[in-house]
């Protein structure tokens, strides 16, 4: 089974400053890697994967993430926060079995200071 | 166009009543999934259809019961209400078979509060 852990429900930083969103998996196969972002009273969209090939991953809106087999995490950076990145965000696991299920982690809220 | 929509957006219900929630998705996707969002914002797969079939089915309360009449609709019906299931639920679509390497769309959620 897998799993995934994303260290802070809560983060804080000031506009402009690195945005650094931890996630950690546990799974006994090679896993695929999600992040996903929800804004207030909306469903989740996708921001970017991992699935295979390059472990450093591009997303939208300036966000990326690095795969990091040896230290098992999928953690989320975005080099300058913006006021609109302000959301919820969810890592989330899979494997190629399990029916396509995803096991998400319990979401970080981050907010953005002026 | 929606992707995925969903109907109702809100629906406000008293303890005991029967009640659905409809979602379509228009992508040609072969699976679909219900989740529920507690006030805590955690997630939680409910249940997952592929083709019509149910692939995933979570513990979950038999008074819930997803039916999926189509490949394009999945729709939840939830009987005997109870507070507790107030929540979010969203529905999710995705390719292939859902084959674990393809990402879910979500869609705008129903908010079901339960007096």
């Amino acid at each position: 089974a897998q799993s995934v852990t994303q260290l802070g429900s809560h983060v804080s930083v000031s506009e402009g400053a690195l945005v650094l969103l931890r996630c950690n998996y546990s799974s006994s196969v090679p896993p695929y890697l999600f992040w996903y972002v929800q804004y207030p009273n909306q469903g989740l969209q996708l921001l970017l994967k991992y699935t295979t090939g390059a472990t450093l991953v591009k997303g939208i809106n300036g966000f990326e993430a690095e795969f990091k087999k040896s230290e098992t995490s999928f953690h989320l950076t975005k080099p300058s926060a913006h006021m609109s990145d302000a959301a919820e965000y969810f890592c989330a696991v899979s494997i190629n079995t399990n029916a396509g299920k995803s096991t998400f982690g319990d979401g970080t809220t981050l907010t953005v200071k002026p | 166009d929606t992707a995925v929509s969903q109907t109702p957006k809100y629906l406000v219900t008293q303890m005991g009543n029967d009640k659905s929630i409809k979602c379509e998705q228009n992508l040609g996707h072969d699976t679909m999934y219900w989740y529920k969002q507690d006030s805590k914002k955690f997630l939680k797969i409910m249940f997952s259809y592929n083709n019509k079939e149910l692939i995933i089915n979570e513990t979950v309360p038999n008074r819930f019961s997803p039916k999926s009449p189509d490949k394009a609709h999945l729709n939840l019906h939830i009987n005997s209400l109870e507070l507790g299931d107030s929540a979010v639920y969203f529905c999710a679509s995705s390719p292939l078979g859902g084959g674990g390497y393809n990402e879910q769309f979500f869609g705008p959620g129903t908010r079901l509060t339960v007096l």
